[in-house]
């Protein structure tokens, strides 16, 4: 079983200029996450998806961040325009379901200069 | 709000020694408990999991985690840490429909 891809796998740009992160799912999970992870913490959530219908964005940037879920199988987050503080790991998940454990991808780690 | 606490940022141990790193949660409910091992570059493998039942959750890898609700922990163990399990390993608690919050991680090292 394929497991979540993600793209690109890293990503350097300069302050004030937008980028934008894809994430595939395992087959048939409904449920897909983008967490950050900065460096020296733990992720934290950005935004859940259940479909194509958005469940939690409360930590979600939304004068930055902006993410998708077309016809309920891949995603995007964009970042415009992106800040130094921005630079991080940007994890994407994805479950069967909500309540059941989450699989995540390798990671898009941004370094924003 | 729920939160999990990784006392521990960083463990060394010896090969063969046995580990068992800290984690203790904040949460109103019954927690759903997760440990996550992650590799340098890449994402989070999970290793085992707690939903209800047996309070000793057996995982990959060898790992086991007990649940104590009197303690509100979930320490992962192992009795003899080989040199692949050098990595970083995040507890998280799970809630509001499987919303999982991490701790900040312990980073194992381990020395031959």
């Amino acid at each position: 079983e394929a497991g979540v891809a993600q793209s690109p796998r890293y990503k350097i740009i300069e302050k004030r200029q937008s980028v934008a992160f894809w994430c595939n799912p395992i087959s048939g999970h409904a449920t897909l996450y983008w967490y950050q992870q900065i460096l020296g913490q733990g992720p934290k959530l950005l935004i859940q998806f259940q479909n194509n219908g958005v469940v939690d964005d409360s930590q979600l940037p939304k004068d930055r961040f902006s993410a998708e879920r077309l016809k309920g199988v891949d995603s995007t987050l964009k970042i415009q325009p992106a800040k130094l503080e921005d630079s991080a790991v940007y994890l994407c998940a994805s479950s069967f379901h909500a309540r059941y454990e989450q699989y995540f991808g390798p990671g898009t780690r941004l370094t924003v200069t | 709000a729920q939160s999990v606490t990784q006392p521990d940022i960083h463990i060394t141990v010896s090969e063969g020694a046995s580990l068992e790193l800290r984690c203790n949660y904040s949460y109103g409910a019954t927690p759903y408990l997760f440990w996550y091992v992650q590799s340098p570059g890449q994402g989070l493998q999970l290793l085992l999991k707690y939903f209800s039942g047996d309070t000793l959750v057996q995982g990959i890898k060898g790992f086991e985690a007990e649940f104590k609700r009197s303690q509100s922990s979930f320490n992962l163990r192992k009795p003899s840490v080989h040199w692949s399990d050098a990595a970083e390993y995040f507890c998280a608690v799970g809630a509001n429909g499987n919303k999982l919050v991490f701790g900040a991680g312990t980073i194992l090292r381990v020395k031959s």
